[in-house]
């Protein structure tokens, strides 16, 4: 099964500032017909999780265009271009395809 | 709208048995991949198991395989997980996810937290 490792574990922003997160797995997420199924989570505090972009850069209804996804093969980004208060919470980047489906262990968002 | 509501979480000795529901509305359940996704107290997220539509398809995470059942009824668009032996490490929310594609999980709900304590 595919291990995904998350950049950074922690990560305080100053409001109005960019935020980088970065999401690696341990073989390539290319599926066979050519996607890549990597996913990104946003937790609030005390919510459940929301899926914020699906299939590395497809951000969902509803999800500010500060939020982006990006990357390929086994190196994967989410950028949010100025944090907002909130967009505190925990982030986690998903693979599926290969195997089990595989979490980040998370990216803790705050602001500073 | 779409809703999922979890059900059945509790407080259960190591070795016994739980039964997580999950009702779900405003989509076409019996279309639906569903998945069980957990999550620790305190820590990260944790694919469990989901199945096909029509059932006759379940993946496990190892660590549950032989321990935990998923299984659906599409006539009562409900999910469920049957959970026996269970053990301390088994404490966590649970919750309820639909899989449109991939595991790119779209809707949750709410949670259930399962406690496995003596």
């Amino acid at each position: 099964d595919v291990v995904m490792t998350q950049s950074p574990l922690s990560l305080p922003v100053t409001l109005g500032q960019p935020a980088s997160i970065s999401c690696r797995s341990s073989q390539s997420l290319v599926y066979s017909n050519g996607n890549t199924y990597l996913h990104w989570f946003q937790q609030r505090p005390g919510q459940s999780p929301r899926r914020l972009i699906y299939e590395v850069s497809n951000r969902d209804s509803g999800v500010p265009d500060r939020f982006s996804g990006s990357g390929s093969g086994t190196d994967f980004t989410l950028k949010i271009s100025r944090v907002e208060a909130e967009d505190v919470g925990v982030y986690y980047c998903m693979a599926a395809a290969h195997g089990i489906p595989s979490f980040g262990g998370g990216t803790k968002v705050e602001i500073k | 709208e779409v809703q999922l509501v979890e059900s059945g979480g509790g407080l259960v000795q190591p070795g016994g048995s739980l039964r997580l529901s999950c009702a779900a509305s405003g989509f076409t359940f019996s279309n639906s991949w569903m998945t069980w996704v957990r999550q620790a107290p305190g820590k990260g997220l944790e694919w469990v198991a989901n199945i096909r539509p029509d059932g006759g398809e379940k993946s496990y995470v190892d660590s549950v395989k032989g321990r935990f059942t998923i299984s659906r009824d599409n006539a009562k668009s409900s999910l469920f997980l049957q959970m026996n032996s269970l053990r301390a490490e088994d404490t966590a929310v649970y919750y309820c996810a639909r899989d449109p594609h991939y595991s790119a999980l779209d809707y949750w709900g709410q949670g259930t937290l399962v406690t496995v304590s003596s």
